[in-house]
């Protein structure tokens, strides 16, 4: 079936540095990549939704500068942290669909990616 | 706006319990739903889903029914087993949903021996 890889699994970083979550759909291609968040013990949160080959589309609240979305191919998104804070310690989680929700379409997720920031 | 509302954990059962889950829903038009499932320490995984109204999904021996009179889509299992210890979610998507899932708080099921 249809894979969804996420790279790395785990990373620490220091307070103030950038680090870069990659989002791979491993045998299918993904016009669209969702990007969510989750604390411990909580539900998972959408932060962005990745289209490729444009812009990506942040929920409300989300700071569009601090986490950037690059969508660049079919195959690939990637979430850059930047300016790293250890509020933004969380569990990282994409999902990815080779086209929109209607019909039986399914979104894929990723294993996710722990960042804690010191 | 569109919502989701599971019942709070956790849930602690034991091998062989019948499981329910409830989860009720808000939406405008006619959202796609789902029930994925988190093991300790992974991503989510999709359980099962329905598509319309009356749709049953199941897989596992999990099953839900979409109840578009009551908004709801309980999950239900019949006889449980320590493997199916996990977090719960359920969610909302589809063209009605902007194509974005919207998830429940998760219920968190522990069974034991």
């Amino acid at each position: 079936g249809a894979v969804v890889s996420q790279h790395p699994s785990w990373v620490i970083c220091k307070s103030g540095t950038s680090v870069k979550i990659e989002c791979r759909s491993l045998d299918f291609q993904a016009t669209t990549m969702f990007w969510y968040r989750q604390f411990p013990k909580q539900s998972l949160m959408l932060m962005a939704t990745s289209n490729e080959g444009s812009k990506a589309t942040y929920e409300q609240g989300v700071e569009k500068d601090k986490f950037l979305i690059n969508h660049a191919s079919l195959t690939l998104s990637t979430l850059t942290v930047t300016s790293a804070h250890p509020e933004d310690s969380s569990f990282y989680i994409c999902s990815a669909s080779s086209g929109g929700l209607s019909g039986g379409n399914t979104i894929y997720f990723g294993e996710g990616s722990w960042l804690t920031v010191v | 706006g569109n919502s989701v509302t599971q019942m709070e954990g956790p849930v602690t059962l034991s091998e062989e319990a019948f499981l329910t889950i409830n989860c009720t829903y808000t939406a405008t038009g006619y959202p796609s739903l789902f029930w994925y499932v988190q093991y300790p320490g992974e991503g989510l995984q999709l359980l099962l889903k329905a598509t319309k109204a009356d749709d049953k999904g199941s897989n596992k021996g999990f099953e839900a029914t979409y109840r578009k009179e009551t908004t709801s889509f309980h999950l239900e299992k019949g006889s449980v087993q320590v493997s199916d210890s996990a977090v719960y979610f359920c969610a909302l998507g589809g063209k009605a949903a902007g194509n974005k899932l919207t998830f429940g708080g998760g219920t968190r099921v522990l069974v034991k021996p």
